[in-house]
């Protein structure tokens, strides 16, 4: 398996714009979770989904930024319009719920940049 | 709600020397205990699991961990610490009754001296 695949690995975009990040879990995983990792607030929850379905959105930041899971094999993480404290490193984990124990599976992480 | 605390902010110790990072947690019911290590412009990559059983666990690299119910402790070890593993160590801890949401620490860096 090629594990949990975002992209793109790195974003620079100017402030108001559009900024869209993806992810692909790992086939068969049944949680997706998006986290956000800055040096001031470590790594945060921003949401997390369970079968396609989102079940807890508490920890996005406003209603700047929305996600969707749209089908098992891919999730993004949209931010409109962008602004230059989002800049983070935004990864995306996947999981196995049902196994006891199982833990995630993280990706490689979007660095995003906004100018 | 379950949480985890990672005290340090920074390890430093010398090459050659026993490595230690400390963590406590906070959990209802039996806990599921995980240490993650992430290296620099990576995502974090799992180490090594409490579930249930022997309290000192193994896991990759050369790192064990040992469980202590008692403490509510889950500390990470390696007996002769490597340049290599100079990284951001994460403990994260989850509750046993299918909540899959694991909580994490605020990360470790630890620092190996040559």
């Amino acid at each position: 398996d090629a594990g949990v695949i975002q992209s793109p690995r790195h974003e620079v975009t100017e402030m108001g714009q559009e900024v869209t990040l993806r992810c692909k879990p790992i086939s068969g995983h049944d949680y997706l979770f998006w986290y956000r990792q800055t040096m001031m607030r470590g790594l945060e929850l921003l949401i997390y989904f369970n079968n396609n379905v989102p079940i807890d959105d508490s920890g996005m930041p406003e209603d700047r930024f929305s996600a969707k899971m749209p089908n098992a094999s891919f999730s993004t993480l949209k931010i409109q319009p962008s602004e230059p404290r989002d800049s983070a490193v935004y990864f995306c984990a996947s999981s196995l719920g049902d196994r006891a124990g199982y833990g995630y599976t993280f990706g490689s992480g979007t660095r995003l940049t906004v100018v | 709600a379950q949480s985890v605390a990672q005290p340090e902010d920074q390890v430093n110790v010398a090459e050659g020397n026993p490595l230690t990072v400390k963590c406590t947690y906070s959990v209802s019911g039996n806990p599921y205990l995980f240490w993650y290590v992430q290296y620099p412009n990576r995502g974090l990559q799992f180490l090594l699991k409490y579930i249930t059983g022997d309290n000192l666990v193994k896991g990759s690299y050369g790192f064990e961990a040992e469980f202590n119910k008692s403490q509510t402790s889950f500390h990470l070890k390696k007996p002769s610490a490597l340049v290599s593993d100079s990284a951001l160590y994460f403990c994260a801890v989850r509750d046993s009754y299918g909540n899959n949401r694991l909580a994490f620490g605020k990360g470790n860096q630890v620092v190996v001296i040559p």
